[in-house]
């Protein structure tokens, strides 16, 4: 099956800096990636996914990237804010006509210092 | 978006009770929903995938008959912990799935074992 490894585990950044987290995925079928924002006893909150068919997808200030060949993918959050602090998960997934089954990485605990 | 509710949000039991967790799609109706367990600073961990009108599938490692998984119609899957002990104190989330494939998260259920 797939497996998602995801690091750095903590990362704290000053406000303003940007963070990055990066995940590498094991099934090379996997065509769904999406990244999660989970606040401490809070449900996880999609904050942006990607497909294989392309390789950079960005959103205000936060931006995915994909390289198929490597099965990597990383987050890159800019101009962070505290509000930004949180924890991150990323996943990957096949994409196909049935329930889409997520893997999750183990998460990053980002913290924007003020 | 769609939403997903739990029930209930937090629930403290004696060792040897069973307990049971709803998750509702509020607004679509989910002919697959997904039940994970997450531990204190961890990911979320796949339990089992439940389908409307048939058998749950567990994931390996998961015992089928403590964690009882019934999809009884296209709103509302059931989670039973039967014979909870400490050790299955956990923070269980739900997930549903809409007809576009889109998976969406339950706010979750606190459970404590004591």
């Amino acid at each position: 099956g797939e497996n998602v490894e995801q690091h750095p585990s903590t990362l704290s950044v000053q406000e303003g800096d940007s963070a990055v987290i990066k995940c590498t995925y094991s099934d090379s079928a996997s065509n769904y990636f999406p990244w999660y924002k989970q606040e401490l006893g809070k449900r996880p909150q999609l904050i942006i996914d990607i497909r294989s068919n392309v390789g950079e997808k960005k959103d205000q200030r936060i931006a995915v990237t994909l390289n198929k060949t490597a099965k990597h993918f990383s987050l890159h959050i800019t101009e962070t804010q505290p509000e930004d602090s949180a924890v991150y998960f990323c996943a990957a997934t096949l994409s196909s006509g049935s329930a889409r089954q997520l893997t999750f990485g183990s998460g990053t605990q980002l913290t924007v210092l003020p | 978006g769609a939403v997903v509710s739990q029930h209930p949000s937090r629930v403290i039991c004696k060792s040897g009770t069973s307990v049971k967790i709803e998750c509702r799609s509020l607004d679509f109706q989910a002919t697959t929903m997904f039940w994970y367990r997450q531990f204190p600073k961890q990911s979320l961990m796949l339990m089992a995938t439940s389908n409307e009108g048939s058998k749950a599938t567990y994931e390996q490692g998961v015992e089928k008959d403590k964690f009882l998984i019934n999809h009884a119609s296209l709103t509302l899957s059931t989670l039973t912990v039967t014979s909870a002990h400490p050790e299955d104190s956990s923070f269980y989330i739900c997930s549903a799935i809409d007809t576009y494939n889109e998976q969406f998260f339950g706010p979750g259920t606190r459970l404590t074992v004591l």
